[in-house]
């Protein structure tokens, strides 16, 4: 079993070009999030989707685009990258409710690390 | 918007010594997870806590959610260096399913 699945590992962009962040989960998870993490601190929330075509704003997410046309992916996309932009990005996904209805746990991917000079 | 902060942002302690990091949100939370980042790894869930006052615990480590589900701790009994690494709480507010992540609190262990 994958879990959450993000490639490529490693990127590094110039000024101005844009890229995409795949993000594929094999667990049926409805919830999938994208989280950046710049050097030494925490986790910003960039978008999140409850469900195929639903996805919302999270706190931080000017200069991205994301989509979910099917349960499995959420693809995060980049445009006219920015030397602000180098982080480590992270997904994740998560279940509805528990059996004893508590909240399902984040599963996350292991990471891009993106950096644009 | 919502906010989350913890406290202390780095830790140093001797191999043996407790350690303890608080968790506060701007608003009501509807659960709040514990998450632990090795240093290069990703986020791995540890805990989650529902109910006001709610405590767990987890061998050395003891989780508490706050009366007012506002606030939340995580503290480790006798450390080891094993224990090493960032630990995050992140907040649920209840009608979403975002999870705002504190800032989170760098341990590090000294043998």
């Amino acid at each position: 079993n994958a879990g959450v699945t993000q490639t490529p590992k490693f990127r590094i962009l110039k000024i101005g070009q844009s890229m995409t962040l795949q993000c594929t989960q094999d667990m049926n998870h409805n919830y999938m999030y994208w989280y950046r993490q710049d050097p030494g601190m925490g986790l910003k929330l960039i978008y999140y989707s409850v469900g195929a075509g639903i996805t919302d704003k999270g706190e931080v997410p000017n200069g991205y685009n994301v989509s979910r046309s099917t349960t499995e992916d959420f693809p995060l996309r980049l445009e006219l990258a920015a030397p602000s932009q180098t982080s480590v990005y992270f997904c994740a996904s998560s279940n509805d409710f528990l059996t004893d209805r508590r909240y399902s746990p984040l599963h996350f991917g292991n990471g891009t690390r993106l950096t644009v000079t | 918007g919502q906010q989350v902060m913890q406290i202390p942002q780095y830790q140093h302690v001797q191999e043996g010594e407790d350690f303890t990091t608080y968790c506060n949100s701007s608003t009501t939370l509807s659960n709040i997870q514990w998450y632990k980042q090795r240093p290069g790894g990703h986020p791995v869930f540890l805990i989650q806590l529902v109910k006001s006052g709610e405590v767990k615990k987890q061998k050395r480590l003891t989780f508490q959610f706050g009366e007012a589900k506002k606030n939340s701790s995580l503290h480790i009994t006798a450390t080891q260096t094993t224990d090493v690494g960032t630990y995050f709480c992140a907040g649920g507010s209840s009608g979403t399913y975002k999870y705002i992540f504190g800032t989170g609190t760098r341990l590090k262990v000294l043998a």
